[in-house]
């Protein structure tokens, strides 16, 4: 099982363009989360989705845009990035909502200049 | 505004000593409270967890005291070995989403 997947790891972005980061899992995981993680801030929710069909804002959702594509896919979009999104993205996956452990994958860095 | 409070924000200790790193809140609603570790270049993972009924979990050489009137909650970890070093996330849940301290950097000098 590889987990948690995604893409891209690295990507440096100038202001203004936009970009979607993948994520998959192959946990049969129903709930799936989108974090951003910022030097002195810890983690922050951006974005989640209890199950197939469903997302809600986190603590920071503005400048983004999620998709549950598939029980196994849930993208996060930035529109039009600002150097203010810069920071280390991180997709998690839990059973369910209920569930107290949450898999992460392993990151995608951004920059935006 | 950051709901749960951790400090400090980096330590040193040797190898075979003490660490211990603190977290407090406010919010009573918390229902859980994980601990996450996460190592350079890779993504947190769930280390151990308390639930508020509890004053104190242990695996092995991690273990979490809970002080709930005082509404603090931390992570000891004994006898540190440098393969302890990594960056350490206290957490708590409230309504199924988790707030996350500002996380504690952990170096174990051999």
């Amino acid at each position: 099982n590889a987990g948690v997947t995604q893409t891209p790891k690295f990507q440096v972005l100038k202001t203004g363009q936009s970009m979607t980061l993948q994520c998959a899992q192959d946990m049969n995981h129903n709930s799936m989360y989108w974090y951003r993680q910022d030097p002195g801030m810890g983690l922050r929710l951006i974005y989640y989705s209890a199950s197939e069909g469903t997302t809600d804002k986190g603590e920071v959702p503005n400048g983004y845009n999620v998709s549950r594509l598939n029980k196994r896919e849930f993208s996060l979009r930035l529109e039009s990035a600002a150097p203010s999104q810069t920071s280390v993205y991180f997709c998690a996956s839990s059973e369910d909502v209920r569930s107290y452990e949450q898999y992460f994958g392993p990151g995608t860095r951004l920059t935006v200049t | 505004q950051q709901q749960v409070k951790q400090s400090p924000q980096s330590l040193i200790v040797q190898k075979g000593g003490i660490s211990i790193i603190n977290c407090a809140y406010e919010n009573t609603a918390f229902d859980y409270f994980p601990w996450y570790q996460q190592f350079p270049g890779k993504g947190p993972a769930l280390l151990i967890a308390i639930r508020p009924d509890v004053s104190e979990k242990k695996e092995g050489r991690f273990t979490i005291s809970f002080n709930k009137s005082a509404k603090q909650f931390s992570l000891h970890i004994m006898d540190s070995q440098p393969g302890d070093s990594a960056t350490y996330f206290c957490a708590a849940r409230n309504d199924y989403k988790l707030s996350f301290g500002a996380g504690t950097t952990v170096t174990v000098r051999a």
